[in-house]
């Protein structure tokens, strides 16, 4: 059974602080996996998105990597902002499934 | 329409209701998807739909869960007999079609059982 865990729960930094977020997963046989934003109160929406053939996937300030066999993903911030304060989720999709299973997020707080 | 949208985005109703949520997603997805989310907590996997039949519905909790896509685009999630432990976000998604998986979701539906 995937389970998918992302370490920190929370983090705070300062404004202009380069970041990793860390995404695990316990079965390495994934179709993709995707990051997700979370603002309180609202819905997900797609960051990034890494097929299972793809090392890693930029998209302006953010860089996502995969390595399937340690069955770890990690989101880079750049340069970050306040605006950047949200909720952090990946959801991995199991090569032979439907689903996307997800972790609990990461809570990111950027100081001013 | 341009994104997924969501149908009521609040519904409060009291224990032992029956309860609809809507999802329209976006134009031309065949795959669709619904979660639940508590606070704090990712989402959590209910049903999916490629088209009109409902490909995987291993998530719903129990037989108090329904849901139907009856002509392969609007879906509709139905609780009957709510319970306290039903309140949640629900929210739905969709994805042009389950292989290339890019998951779009919708603002979701805050439901409340007093």
């Amino acid at each position: 059974k995937q389970e998918v865990t992302q370490i920190p729960a929370a983090l705070s930094v300062p404004e202009g602080e380069n970041l990793v977020l860390n995404c695990s997963f316990t079965d390495s046989a994934i179709y993709n996996l995707q990051w997700f934003r979370q603002d309180p109160g609202k819905g997900l929406t797609s960051l990034l998105l890494i097929q299972s053939s793809q090392r890693e996937q930029t998209s302006g300030r953010l860089n996502a990597s995969l390595d399937k066999s340690s069955g770890r993903s990690t989101l880079y911030i750049a340069a970050s902002q306040p605006g950047d304060s949200a909720t952090y989720l990946c959801a991995v999709k199991t090569s032979g499934t439907y689903k996307y299973i997800f972790g609990t997020g990461t809570r990111l707080k950027v100081l001013a | 329409g341009a994104g997924v949208s969501q149908t009521p985005s609040n519904k409060v109703t009291e224990k032992g209701k029956y309860v609809e949520l809507r999802c329209d997603p976006i134009s031309g997805h065949t795959a669709l998807y619904w979660y639940r989310q508590s606070l704090g907590q990712g989402p959590e996997f209910l049903i999916y739909f490629q088209g009109t039949g409902a490909a995987d519905d291993s998530g719903l909790p129990n037989d108090r869960f329904f849901a139907v896509r009856p002509e392969g685009s609007v879906s509709t999630l139905k609780i009957q007999r709510t319970e306290r432990g039903d309140s949640a976000v629900y929210l739905c998604a969709s994805s042009l079609d389950s292989h290339t998986g890019e998951l779009f979701f919708g603002e979701g539906s805050r439901l409340t059982v007093l």
